[in-house]
């Protein structure tokens, strides 16, 4: 079985400060592990995936997301936080075969601050 | 750019009522999911399918709940009995399956019970 842990139900950082969401996994198998952003009254995006090949990940928006199998760890990280990031992030993984189901973590609202 | 949609987007029922969640998944995915997100919690998986049966399913999804691909092109969840804890926000996602691994959303639907 899998399961994914978010540290931090509420992350506040500054305009133009370092995003750091952290995200631990737990997985029987090879991972495959993604990160999705909730706006408010929307749906899920996807940011980005680790699907085994590369273990950093670049994605959308300027966020990128490195795969750590020591440290079980797939943090979510952008150099430079602008208000538009502001939103639920939610950590994500899925088994070995891919088109399994997602199982999410508790979500970590981040919060701009201007 | 395809997209997955959901309607409607909201949905009022009395409890013990039958209501039916419409999704259009992306042309040429293969997979299909159903999730929910109760107000203020995560994201939890409700059932996959596949090849036009379900390939897995969760303890939430018991026997009130049923989906269905009536044609080509829709895919939906229905709930025979709804009770008061069924209020939640569903997604629908769909994937491509041939080893491309990411599930896109629809923008939900918000189902109220009273």
């Amino acid at each position: 079985a899998q399961s994914v842990t978010q540290l931090g139900s509420h992350v506040s950082v500054s305009e133009g400060a370092l995003v750091l969401l952290r995200c631990n996994y737990s997985s029987s198998v090879p991972p495959y592990l993604f990160w999705y952003v909730q706006y408010p009254n929307q749906g899920l995006q996807l940011l980005l995936k680790y699907t085994s090949a590369a273990t950093l990940v670049k994605g959308i928006n300027g966020f990128e997301a490195e795969f750590k199998k020591s440290e079980t760890s797939f943090h979510l990280t952008k150099p430079s936080a602008h208000m538009s990031d502001a939103a639920e992030y939610f950590c994500a993984v899925s088994g070995l075969f891919g088109n399994e189901k997602l199982t999410f973590g508790t979500g970590t609202r981040l919060t701009i601050i201007p | 750019e395809p997209e997955v949609t959901q309607t409607p987007s909201h949905q009022v029922t009395q409890m013990g009522q039958e209501v039916i969640l419409r999704c259009v998944p992306i042309s040429n995915h293969l997979y299909f999911y159903w999730y929910r997100q109760i107000l203020g919690q995560k994201v939890e998986f409700l059932v996959s399918f596949y090849n036009n049966e379900i390939s897995e399913k969760s303890e939430i999804f018991d026997d009130q709940f049923s989906v269905e691909r009536p044609d080509g092109s829709n895919f939906t969840l229905k709930i025979r009995s709804t009770k008061l804890e069924d209020s939640a926000m569903y997604f629908c996602a769909s994937a491509q399956g041939q080893g491309s691994y990411e599930q896109y959303f629809g923008p939900g639907t918000r189902l109220t019970v009273t």
